[in-house]
C-alpha cells in the first residue's frame, strides 16, 4: 500500500518570501502521479499542481513549483512571493497510474502567510 | 458548469441517529468518489463507484457506513447509529472515466458532520 507523509504540521511565511512544504511518499510503483492540493477554510479542495512520474522535468505552475526526486521518494511544493490568499492547509496526495483510484493523502501542513 | 454539489453543508445529529450525506456529481462523469477528513488530518477514502461496475467499499471503517449510487447521478452515503467518532467533514469527488491514465477527480465543498 502507498503511503504520504508530510512532516511539517504547521508553517509560516512573510508575505512574498519564499515557503517549500516536504512531502515523502512510499511506493512500489513505478509509474503514477503526485498532486499538491490546497484547502481553504471553505473546505473547497483545489488542485495546485501535479506531477507525472514518468517526467524528469519538475511542473511548475506559476507561483507554485515543486521539486521531485524519484530515487528518494520526495517531492516538495515550493510557494514564490507567497501571499495573503496562499493561507490554507497543503496535503500531498499520491495516485496509482491504473486508470480511477482513490487518492492517497498526506495529513496536511497548515501555512500561514503573514502580512 | 456545475461543479460537484453536497449536501447538507453541515450536519448536527446525537448520538446513534442514522444520517444520509448526499453528493451530485459533474454532469457525464462516471466515477465518484466518498472520502472522510477528520479534524487535523488527511482525507481518508471511503468508497468508489465506477459506472454499473460493483463498487470499491475497501475503506469504508465499519458495517454501520453503506453507499449507493444510482446509474451515473446521485450518490448517498449513510451511517447508521452514528457515534462521536465519526464527526468528520466528508467530501466527495467525481472525475471522467477515459483511455487516459489520469483523469482529475473534481471535489465537492463537503458536508460537516458533528454527533453529540
Amino acid at each position: 500500500a502507498q503511503t504520504v507523509t508530510q512532516s511539517q504540521p504547521e508553517m509560516s511565511v512573510q508575505e512574498a518570501e519564499t515557503v517549500t512544504l516536504s512531502c515523502t511518499y512510499d511506493t512500489s510503483e513505478s509509474n503514477y502521479y503526485l498532486f499538491w492540493y490546497k484547502q481553504p477554510p471553505s473546505r473547497q479542495m483545489i488542485l495546485v499542481i501535479r506531477q507525472e512520474a514518468y517526467k524528469q522535468q519538475n511542473a511548475t505552475e506559476n507561483r507554485f513549483s515543486v521539486n521531485f526526486q524519484k530515487a528518494a521518494k520526495s517531492f516538495s511544493l515550493k510557494i514564490s512571493d507567497s501571499q495573503l490568499g496562499d493561507t490554507a492547509m497543503y496535503f500531498c496526495a499520491f495516485l496509482q497510474n491504473s486508470g480511477n483510484t482513490p487518492l492517497v493523502f498526506g495529513k496536511g501542513t497548515r501555512l500561514s502567510v503573514i502580512a | 458548469g456545475a461543479g460537484v454539489s453536497q449536501s447538507p453543508s453541515n450536519k448536527v445529529t446525537e448520538k446513534g441517529k442514522d444520517v444520509e450525506l448526499r453528493c451530485d456529481p459533474i454532469s457525464g462523469h462516471t466515477a465518484l468518489y466518498w472520502y472522510r477528513q477528520r479534524l487535523g488530518q488527511g482525507l481518508e477514502f471511503l468508497i468508489y463507484f465506477q459506472g454499473n461496475s460493483a463498487p470499491d467499499k475497501s475503506g469504508l471503517p465499519s458495517d454501520r457506513f453503506s453507499a449507493e449510487r444510482t446509474g451515473e447521478s446521485v450518490s448517498t452515503l449513510t451511517i447508521q447509529r452514528t457515534q462521536q467518532e465519526d464527526s468528520a467533514v466528508y467530501l466527495c469527488a467525481s472525475s471522467l472515466v477515459s483511455g487516459r491514465a489520469y483523469n482529475e477527480q473534481f471535489f465537492g465543498p463537503g458536508t460537516r458532520l458533528t454527533v453529540l
